[in-house]
């Protein structure tokens, strides 16, 4: 079955530390996301990419960082630079931009502690 | 400015009864609008989307919502709901043709919470 697979589920970082979430998709999409989401809020974008070798930043991309080599895969670094890392972060792919109406298919999460 | 507004941040419902959870947007542009469901620890699933074909849009699990215009309004419904139904609820809008390519824009989500 084609979906968005995201790990680790559960990832603890240290002070100083930098911490890469992984997420993969098979479903032949263009475009990808990621988002953070915190309790009792809705998910704010952190940075999309629309194609290959390119991205761009969301709306809280401080202390974040992105690549897109390849099609399937847009891994996002949490840098040292993020002071409140704790969060679920999530992973989504669709067909094409957004503007073309297509729906964001989400993998299941990474859950980012502090230790 | 481009939002949307969930009106309740927590529905609670006898299993059987009807759901109702409310959605307002406001948009300059023709928006799309989507509800997804989210299950605890889990990524968000589509229920359904609204893209301008039809006012009334059925979705899976037994759900359905109604564009408003005149209202700016997407409120989602259910006829009986069903234990499994107990989740988080967000509302989300696209706006086409608006400077924000590539970018959606959530509510808060409404906990839905089925009581036997």
């Amino acid at each position: 079955d084609g979906g968005i697979t995201q790990s680790p589920k559960y990832l603890f970082r240290k002070e100083g530390q930098n911490v890469t979430l992984s997420c993969e998709q098979n479903l032949n999409h263009d475009a990808m996301y990621w988002y953070r989401q915190d309790p009792g809020q809705g998910l704010r974008l952190i940075y999309y990419s629309q194609i290959v070798n390119d991205f761009q930043k969301g709306d809280i991309a401080e202390g974040y960082s992105v690549s897109r080599e390849k099609k399937e895969s847009f891994p996002l670094t949490v840098t040292s630079a993020q002071k409140n890392p704790t969060a679920f972060y999530l992973c989504a792919s669709s067909s094409r931009q957004v503007i073309d109406n297509q729906p964001q298919h989400f993998g299941d999460g990474t859950r980012l502690s502090i230790l | 400015a481009q939002s949307v507004t969930q009106l309740d941040s927590h529905v609670s419902v006898s299993e059987g009864t009807p759901v109702l959870l409310r959605c307002n947007y406001s948009s300059s542009y023709s928006p799309s609008l989507f509800w997804y469901v989210q299950h605890p620890n889990k990524g968000l699933q589509l229920l359904l989307k609204y893209t301008s074909a039809a006012t009334l849009v059925k979705g899976i699990n037994g759900f359905e919502a109604e564009f408003k215009k005149s209202e700016t309004s997407f409120h989602l419904t259910k006829p009986s709901a069903h234990m499994s139904d107990a989740a988080e609820y967000f509302c989300v809008v696209s706006f086409f043709g608006s400077s924000n390519t590539g970018k959606l824009i959530f509510g808060q989500g409404t906990t839905l919470q089925v009581k036997p």
